[in-house]
This record gives C-alpha cells, sequence and structure tokens, in this order.
C-alpha cells in the first residue's frame, strides 16, 4: 500500500532563510507526486507536481522539488522563505494506475520568524 | 474560471443530528473525490465519483456517511447520525481526466465540529 512520510511536525525558519521539507514515500511503481499549500483559511493549494522526466521540478512561489527514486523522497526547497510562505505543506503520492486517489503525509507546519 | 467550492465553511452540531456538506467541482470535471483531515492526522480519501457513478468507496469510514452527485455535478456528504469522531475539516477535490497522471483541485473545506 503507498504511504507518505512527513517527519517533521512543526519548522520554524527566519524570514530569508533557505527552507527544506522532506517527504518519503512508499510505493511499488513509478509514484505520481505532488506538494500542496494550505494557508489559514485556504484551501489546499498545488505548489508542483512530478509525473516524470527532469526530476527537479519548479513551482510557484519560487519552490522546487527534486525527486529521489533511490532514495524514495521527494523534498521541497525554496532558497529565501518570506513571511508569506508560514502555512502548512502536505505531499501527496498518486497511484499511476486507476484514478489516482492521493495518500497524503501528516503535513509540516512552518513558521516564519522576523 | 471558478475553482471548486464547498458550503458550509463551517457547521457545528450536536451528536445526533445530522450534517450535509455540499461541494460544487470545476465546470466541466468529471471526476469528483472527498477526503477528511481529523485534527492532526493525514488527510485520507473518503470516495471517488466519476460523473454520478461512486467509483471508489473504500475510504468511507461507516454508513452512517452518504454521499451522492445527483446528475454529475455537485456533491453532496451526508452525515446521519453524527458522532464525536466525526469531528474534522471536509475537503473536496475536482479532477477532469480520467485515467492517468493529472492535478486534482481542492476546495477550501468545510469544518464538522460535532458537540
Amino acid at each position: 500500500a503507498q504511504s507518505v512520510t512527513q517527519p517533521d511536525i512543526h519548522i520554524t525558519v527566519s524570514e530569508g532563510a533557505s527552507l527544506e521539507l522532506r517527504c518519503n514515500y512508499s510505493y511499488g511503481a513509478t509514484p505520481y507526486l505532488f506538494w500542496y499549500v494550505q494557508s489559514p483559511g485556504q484551501g489546499l493549494q498545488l505548489l508542483l507536481k512530478y509525473f516524470s522526466g527532469d526530476t527537479l521540478v519548479q513551482g510557484i512561489k519560487g519552490f522546487e522539488a527534486e525527486f529521489k527514486r533511490s532514495q524514495s523522497s521527494f523534498n521541497l526547497r525554496k532558497p529565501s522563505v518570506h513571511w508569506s510562505d508560514a502555512a502548512e505543506y502536505f505531499c501527496a503520492v498518486g497511484a499511476d494506475t486507476g484514478f489516482q486517489k492521493l495518500v497524503f503525509g501528516t503535513g509540516t507546519r512552518l513558521l516564519v520568524s522576523p | 474560471e471558478a475553482g471548486v467550492t464547498q458550503f458550509p465553511s463551517h457547521s457545528v452540531i450536536e451528536k445526533g443530528q445530522t450534517v450535509t456538506l455540499r461541494c460544487d467541482p470545476i465546470s466541466g470535471h468529471d471526476n469528483l473525490y472527498w477526503y477528511r483531515r481529523v485534527m492532526g492526522k493525514e488527510i485520507k480519501f473518503l470516495l471517488h465519483f466519476v460523473k454520478e457513478s461512486k467509483q471508489d468507496e473504500s475510504g468511507m469510514p461507516n454508513n452512517r456517511f452518504l454521499a451522492e452527485r445527483t446528475g454529475g455535478t455537485y456533491s453532496t456528504l451526508k452525515v446521519q447520525p453524527a458522532e464525536l469522531e466525526d469531528s474534522g475539516v471536509y475537503f473536496c477535490a475536482s479532477r477532469e481526466t480520467g485515467f492517468g497522471p493529472d492535478t486534482q483541485y481542492f476546495g477550501p473545506g468545510t469544518r464538522l465540529t460535532v458537540l
């Protein structure tokens, strides 16, 4: 069965510092991988996705993620964090067959300090 | 283009009462999903519609939950009778294509509190 692990429940980063959020997945075949963000009072917004091809994926708001099959990881990065990035971030994996229901991690809450 | 909308945004009910949540997907999206996040835990899949048909309802917790999508447009999720453990945030998502990789677009969620 598919599973996603986000080992960090909370992370605090200073504004302007770099950020890396970890995501490890378990899936036997080719995964489809997603990062979503939920800002306070908002729905889940897609940051980026990986389906195939280049393993370094660029997303919105200056985020990127790298798919590493050997490590079963899809970590999210941003070189310089802004206060508006404070939110909860979810990694998800979808099956490459069927209608692709998503399996989510437990989320990482990002706090940005001045 | 309007996104996925959900109503209400919040609902507070007593144990034993009935609540109906509504989701309007993006126009033209045949695939509609319901997910739920219980406090502190992961977002979990509940069920999936293709047009008006239930494609996969393996995540529905029990028979107190009833989902419908009459006419293949909006969907409702009814909880009857509600229990304390039903509290959480209920998300709806829609997707245009069928098989294969594609993005699911999520609504803002309905926060359900059962007292």
